[in-house]
């Protein structure tokens, strides 16, 4: 089946620095890849996505790039604050019209005051 | 407000006896799913339904039901829990389309003795 596999599982930054995580999908027919961030006991929450006909797409200090060719995508902080910690969650949609993703296995960002 | 609630939040229960945990949204969304996340696997969708009376597996099924009779709602049902569900569930409802923006319930921790 479909699988999304993602890295690194721990990043660890000073605040100010840059975080970069990334993900790779293993069906080529997947077409949107949302990032979930999810608090310390909170619930996922969609920060940023994109379709596969963007190559690049920016949010103030978030930006997620992807590579459809390669099969990968990243997701990328600037300036990273403290409020930045938590998990990060990559998804690919399963390909047909089912709703399902599919989800990485997270990244836990610790930012360093 | 939109909102996808589940409950309970947090439910200890025996090996063997059944539970329900239920889930709601009020957001007319088609799609729904169920999640379970443990720690470095990430989330892993039990069940999820594309429409009333149609669910389908997702990649964690066995030991659990599902049953999707009214739009707004979408339980899950262990008919008889062992220890290795114990875990925090996520419910989560989407449009589905061209962009399946996921929204997430709050989660239910679930101990089973």
């Amino acid at each position: 089946g479909e699988n999304v596999e993602q890295h690194p599982s721990t990043l660890s930054v000073q605040e100010g620095d840059s975080a970069v995580i990334k993900c790779t999908y293993s069906d080529s027919a997947s077409n949107y890849f949302p990032w979930y961030k999810q608090e310390l006991g909170k619930r996922p929450q969609l920060i940023i996505d994109i379709r596969s006909n963007v190559g690049e797409k920016k949010d103030q200090r978030i930006a997620v790039t992807l590579n459809k060719t390669a099969k990968h995508f990243s997701l990328h902080i600037t300036e990273t604050q403290p409020e930045d910690s938590a998990v990060y969650f990559c998804a690919a949609s399963s390909p047909g019209n089912t709703g399902k993703l599919i989800f990485g296995q997270g990244t836990t960002l610790q930012v360093k005051p | 407000e939109a909102q996808v609630t589940q409950n309970p939040r947090y439910l200890i229960t025996v090996t063997g006896k059944k539970l329900t945990v239920t889930c709601s949204q009020n957001m007319n969304h088609e799609y729904m799913s169920w999640y379970r996340q443990d720690p470095g696997l990430g989330l892993r969708q039990i069940y999820y339904s594309m429409n009333v009376e149609v669910t389908d597996k997702g990649d964690v099924p066995e030991g659990y039901k599902v049953s999707r009779k009214e739009k707004r709602n979408f339980p899950l049902i262990l008919e008889s829990p062992s220890p290795n569900q114990t875990s925090l569930y996520f419910c989560a409802s989407s449009s589905g389309g061209a962009k399946n923006i996921q929204y997430f319930g709050a989660g239910t921790r679930l101990s089973v003795l």
